[in-house]
């Protein structure tokens, strides 16, 4: 079973710049998420889809931040203009159903914002 | 709102020794719990889930507890190896909380020859 695919794995941006991240979770998981893990804390929750649709995005700086999942699978997540404090790793995750079925984690997009 | 702590922050053992790492949670309404282990430039790997009916879980060398009252876990190693260093995250899921994550900082293990 293919994982979860995330890209790019490093990008390094100036402050105010764009920037989108991409992931493709594993075929037939109906649950998507967006974590963000600042160096030396836990992740956390940015948005979560079910299919195509947002469950929860309460975390989400949607000033800046903008997620979407188009036709239920892969997923982009864009960050416009970049903050020096969005320095991060951004974690995607996908599992087969809202409920717990297991989480399967990507190896993560690396942001440095200068 | 929930949160979730970790000790200690980081944890230097020589190999062979059995070692615990402990994690406590502020809202004791899980719906399970979670350790994970992190590698350096890597993803999150799951190690053990504990439904908050269970008491523990192990897995070869791994076994996790769960007092779901006193709001606390833990993560206990036995023969620790180089290889297991790593980060250790726990990680909660509240009850009605659709299936969001919420993670403690982590524990950060070096095992040492």
């Amino acid at each position: 079973e293919a994982g979860v695919a995330q890209s790019p794995r490093y990008k390094i941006i100036e402050k105010r710049q764009s920037v989108a991240f991409w992931c493709n979770p594993i075929s037939g998981h109906a649950t998507l998420y967006w974590y963000q893990q600042i160096l030396g804390q836990g992740p956390k929750l940015l948005i979560q889809f079910q299919n195509n649709g947002v469950v929860d995005d309460s975390q989400l700086p949607k000033d800046r931040f903008s997620a979407e999942r188009l036709k239920g699978v892969d997923s982009t997540l864009k960050i416009q203009p970049a903050k020096l404090e969005d320095s991060a790793v951004y974690l995607c995750a996908s599992s087969f159903g809202q409920k717990y079925y297991g989480y399967t984690f990507g190896s993560g997009t690396r942001l440095t914002v200068v | 709102k929930q949160e979730v702590t970790q000790i200690p922050a980081a944890l230097s053992v020589p190999e062979g020794e059995n070692l615990v790492l402990n994690c406590s949670f502020t809202d004791s309404a899980i719906y399970n719990l979670q350790w994970f282990r992190q590698d350096p430039g890597k993803g999150l790997t799951s190690l053990l889930l504990i439904q908050s009916s269970q008491r523990e879980q192990t897995s070869g060398r791994l076994n996790a507890s769960l007092d779901k009252s006193s709001g606390r876990s833990t993560l206990y190693i036995a023969a620790s190896q180089p290889g297991d260093s790593a980060t250790y995250l726990c990680a909660v899921v509240l009850e009605g909380g659709g299936n969001k994550l919420t993670f403690g900082t982590g524990t950060q293990l070096k095992v040492e020859l």
